[in-house]
């Protein structure tokens, strides 16, 4: 089966510094990495979703690459905020195997005023 | 407005009670999951259904059952044979063929 890693577990970044956040995947035939930010209390949420004939991708301050041979993508936030301060998540999708993700464990990211 | 519904959103047990946590979705997505997760932990899938009167076990489904009689309702009982039941649980819903996953906002369940 498919297993996430994602790096590091905890990330603190002064108020307008940049944020990234990786993860790697085991199976080569993952064709779908979305990201969810998760606040406290809360469900998950998605922010960005990448797929495999993609190599990058960007919404406003959000970003999100893939390298493919390595198996590994990241999140890329710029110009952090204070409201950018939650948990984020990685995940992959393998298809053929009933349309499941496998999340990585998690980023709390900590924007500091 | 369309969305996932998860109720109660806190829910006290007793030792050795069962237990249904609901999850309603009105956007007429046919795959339904249940997750939980566990402080400082990621998402771990406990069941998940692609239609009506069908599912699947996850990866931690011993202790936990479902039910998928209609297309917008997934619920979870967690039964006497879960023995850590204290978690934050997750509902999801999808499309069949695509991939993004739409989440409830999750039960609190405490084992008193």
């Amino acid at each position: 089966g498919e297993n996430v890693e994602q790096h590091p577990s905890t990330l603190s970044v002064q108020e307008g510094d940049s944020a990234v956040i990786k993860c790697t995947y085991s199976d080569s035939a993952s064709n779908y990495f979305p990201w969810y930010k998760q606040e406290l209390g809360k469900g998950p949420q998605l922010i960005i979703d990448i797929r495999s004939n993609v190599g990058e991708k960007k919404d406003q301050r959000i970003a999100v690459t893939l390298n493919k041979t390595a198996k590994h993508f990241s999140l890329h936030i710029t110009e952090t905020q204070p409201e950018d301060s939650a948990v984020y998540f990685c995940a992959a999708h393998l298809t053929g195997g009933g349309n499941k993700l496998t999340f990585g464990t998690g980023t709390q990211l900590k924007v500091e005023l | 407005d369309g969305g996932i519904t998860q109720s109660p959103k806190y829910l006290f047990r007793k030792e050795g009670q069962n237990v249904t946590l609901s999850c309603e979705q009105n956007l007429n997505h046919d795959a339904m999951y249940w997750y939980r997760q566990d402080p400082g932990q990621g998402l771990r899938l406990i069941y998940y259904s692609q239609i009506v009167n069908d599912f699947q076990k996850g990866d931690i489904a011993e202790g936990y059952s479902v039910s998928r009689e209609k297309k917008e309702s997934f619920p979870l009982t967690v039964t006497s044979a879960q023995k850590n039941p204290t978690a934050f649980y997750l509902c999801a819903s999808s499309w069949d063929y695509s991939d993004g996953y739409t989440f409830g906002s999750g039960t609190r369940l405490t084992v008193v």
